[in-house]
């Protein structure tokens, strides 16, 4: 059972630019999470998401932002116009269930740089 | 709010003497609890993870953690370590949507 898949692992872009960072699940979940984690600090909650459906996006920005889990194919993280301070790295991980208690499963992560 | 410390961003032992890594929570709740381990420039891996079942959890590579509500802490410890467990350690809670809270993380050290 592959785990999480996460391409690409690093990405570079420009100013102006715009950044997708795609995410499989493991094989029978359907519950995927974003988290961003800047230099030198732990993990922050971006986005929760299940099939077709954003749950829970408090944590991501209100703008140049989005995501999407469509009922095939990978979750993506979209990133428009980046700047400098979206460079991170951007981790996904997914669960086969939504409780308080279940275990998340983290993909090796996307690392953004924006020149 | 839901909250996680982590008290000391950066621990230095010898090789084969005892690990200790702290972690503080706060929540109006008894939230799960988790200790994930990042390597250098890789993802994320689960270390053990606490859901009232018990308050000693045993984990993955010969770590421990111990929950303790009067203190609402969720130390880390391993008996012994090895240069192999080099690495940054998150002390993270599941929060009451499913997201997970990080702590800001414990960089570990092991010195031969």
């Amino acid at each position: 059972n592959a785990g999480v898949m996460q391409n690409p692992r690093h990405l570079v872009r420009r100013r102006g630019q715009e950044a997708r960072l795609r995410c499989s699940p493991m094989k029978g979940h359907s519950h995927v999470y974003w988290y961003r984690q800047l230099p030198e600090e732990g993990l922050k909650f971006m986005v929760y998401l299940q099939k077709e459906n954003i749950i829970d996006e408090s944590g991501m920005p209100k703008e140049r932002f989005s995501a999407e889990f469509p009922k095939e194919g990978p979750s993506i993280l979209r990133i428009q116009q980046v700047v400098r301070g979206d460079s991170a790295a951007y981790f996904c991980a997914s669960s086969p269930r939504q409780t308080g208690t279940e275990t998340q499963y983290f993909g090796p992560g996307t690392r953004l740089l924006v020149l | 709010a839901q909250s996680v410390t982590q008290l000391d961003s950066h621990v230095s032992v010898s090789e084969g003497t005892p690990v200790l890594l702290r972690c503080n929570y706060s929540s109006s709740y008894s939230p799960s609890l988790f200790w994930y381990v990042q390597h250098p420039n890789k993802g994320l891996q689960l270390l053990l993870k606490y859901t009232s079942a018990a308050t000693l959890v045993k984990g993955i590579n010969g770590f421990e953690a111990e929950f303790k509500k009067s203190e609402t802490s969720f130390h880390l410890t391993k008996p012994s370590a090895h240069m192999s467990d080099a690495a940054e350690y998150f002390c993270v809670a599941g929060g009451s949507q499913g997201n997970l809270i990080f702590g800001k993380g414990t960089k570990l050290s092991v010195k031969p």
